[in-house]
């Protein structure tokens, strides 16, 4: 059973591009967590999905940042038009069902905007 | 987060000692989680607790929840440099109507061989 995949690991992009983030959930797993790592930083909350909802987003900036958890392939983390600032670790999570199972993480995108 | 609070922030220890990590909310937590990461890497499940007063222990690294469920610790005995990394607390809580998952800040530990 593989674990959380996330890809790319790494990304690069310029001002001004797009930078799409993939997250696999583990095998059974229908909620996902997204988490941004700023460096030194811990984690921050961004966004709560299950399959085709979006459950929590008081973590994602209002402006060109989405996400979505289709019923079919991976939880995509979209960031369009990309600053600096967005440069940063991204983490997937994803869980069986609530919280209150364990909550398995991808080893993170680190995107770096140039 | 500010709803939890990590220390210390970073730990500078030697080969051979224990030490102790503590995570603390104002807040009944619903689950405490702690994870690792390593340098720049992605983040390893160690222990989930959720009853108060449970404690756990892997290997030598022993996690505990207060009875109050608003503070945990995390022990490592005899540390080695394979613990160095960044130690994360996680917790549910109760925010804005709905359950989150939100950590601390971080413990970066440097085990000195």
């Amino acid at each position: 059973n593989a674990g959380v995949m996330q890809n790319p690991r790494h990304l690069v992009r310029r001002r001004g591009q797009e930078a799409r983030l993939r997250c696999s959930p583990m095998k059974g797993h229908s909620h996902v967590y997204w988490y941004r790592q700023l460096p030194e930083e811990g984690l921050k909350f961004m966004v709560y999905l299950q399959k085709e909802n979006i459950i929590d987003e008081s973590g994602m900036p209002k402006e060109r940042f989405s996400a979505e958890f289709p019923k079919e392939g991976p939880s995509i983390l979209r960031i369009q038009q990309v600053v600096r600032g967005d440069s940063a670790a991204y983490f997937c999570a994803s869980s069986r069902d609530s919280l209150e199972t364990e909550a398995f993480f991808g080893q993170g995108t680190r995107l770096t905007v140039v | 987060s500010q709803e939890l609070e990590q220390s210390p922030q970073s730990l500078i220890v030697q080969e051979g000692k224990n030490l102790t990590i503590n995570c603390t909310s104002s807040k009944t937590l619903y689950g405490l989680y702690w994870y690792k990461q390593k340098y720049g890497e992605g983040l390893i499940f160690l222990m989930m607790l959720q009853k108060g007063g449970e404690e756990k222990s892997h290997e030598k690294i022993t996690a505990k929840l207060d009875e109050k469920k608003q503070q945990s610790s995390l022990h490592i005995t005899a540390s080695q440099p394979s613990h160095a990394g960044i130690y994360l607390c996680g917790a549910e809580l109760l925010m804005d109507s709905s359950y989150k998952l939100i950590f601390g800040s971080g413990t970066r530990l440097l085990v000195r061989p």
